[in-house]
């Protein structure tokens, strides 16, 4: 199946920091990939759909200066997460639109933890 | 507004029974349904299904979608307890994005 990498793995920062959050598909080109955020016993919730090339289109209630997302390149999508806040302690989910088979292949998350 | 529901939230059975997890679905320009299954971290993906009644197998898995009822199952047999998990069913339509459902916890017990 499609490989879709997440860096970091994990990342604990004090509150006011930012964290940059890399989604990388290894061995597609995806034109199109989607941020998730899932807090504890809850499903996936899409943040953001990230396009290469241009603006990101946030889902409503996401604030996008805050969630910054760029998609600079066929395989990579980075989501900063600016001045980080307690509440925005969660698990942050990336996939990747593998176009040939119209499926999203998901990395393996990041779990941020903010003091 | 697009929505995905999925019963029961949570099931508890014995290595070696049979599961048939159910999944609803309401989405605008429906293109496809999606099932996952999420460990301790993200989504792998099992199914993707465009057409009614085609059933899609892989070992012990099974599963298939009613576009007419707007209803899948995903079936799994003579489970282990490795298939211990959240499993996620997700419809996609004309944006490309996905709706979830809730998920269905499955535990199998030895």
């Amino acid at each position: 199946g499609a490989v879709v990498s997440q860096h970091p793995s994990r990342v604990i920062c004090k509150s006011g920091t930012s964290v940059k959050i890399e989604c990388r598909s290894l061995d597609f080109q995806a034109t199109t990939m989607f941020w998730y955020r899932q807090f504890p016993k809850q499903s996936l919730m899409l943040m953001a759909t990230s396009n290469e090339g241009s603006k990101a289109t946030y889902e409503q209630g996401v604030e996008k200066d805050k969630f910054l997302i760029n998609h600079a390149s066929l395989t990579l999508s980075t989501l900063t997460v600016t001045s980080a806040h307690p509440e925005d302690s969660s698990f942050y989910i990336c996939s990747a639109l593998r176009l040939a088979t119209d499926t999203q292949y998901f990395g393996p998350g990041t779990r941020l933890t903010v003091l | 507004e697009d929505k995905v529901v999925q019963s029961p939230l949570s099931l508890v059975v014995h290595e070696g029974d049979t599961v048939t997890l159910n999944c609803s679905y309401e989405v605008t320009n429906f293109r496809s349904l999606l099932w996952y299954k999420q460990e301790k971290k993200a989504p792998t993906f099992l199914f993707m299904l465009t057409s009614s009644g085609i059933e899609k197998k892989s070992g012990r898995l099974s599963s298939i979608l009613d576009k007419k009822e707007l209803f899948s199952i995903l079936n799994i047999t003579a489970t282990q307890t490795g298939d211990s998990a959240i499993y996620l069913c997700a419809g996609s339509g004309g944006s490309e994005k996905l709706v979830f459902g809730k998920g269905t916890k499955l535990t199998v017990n030895p």
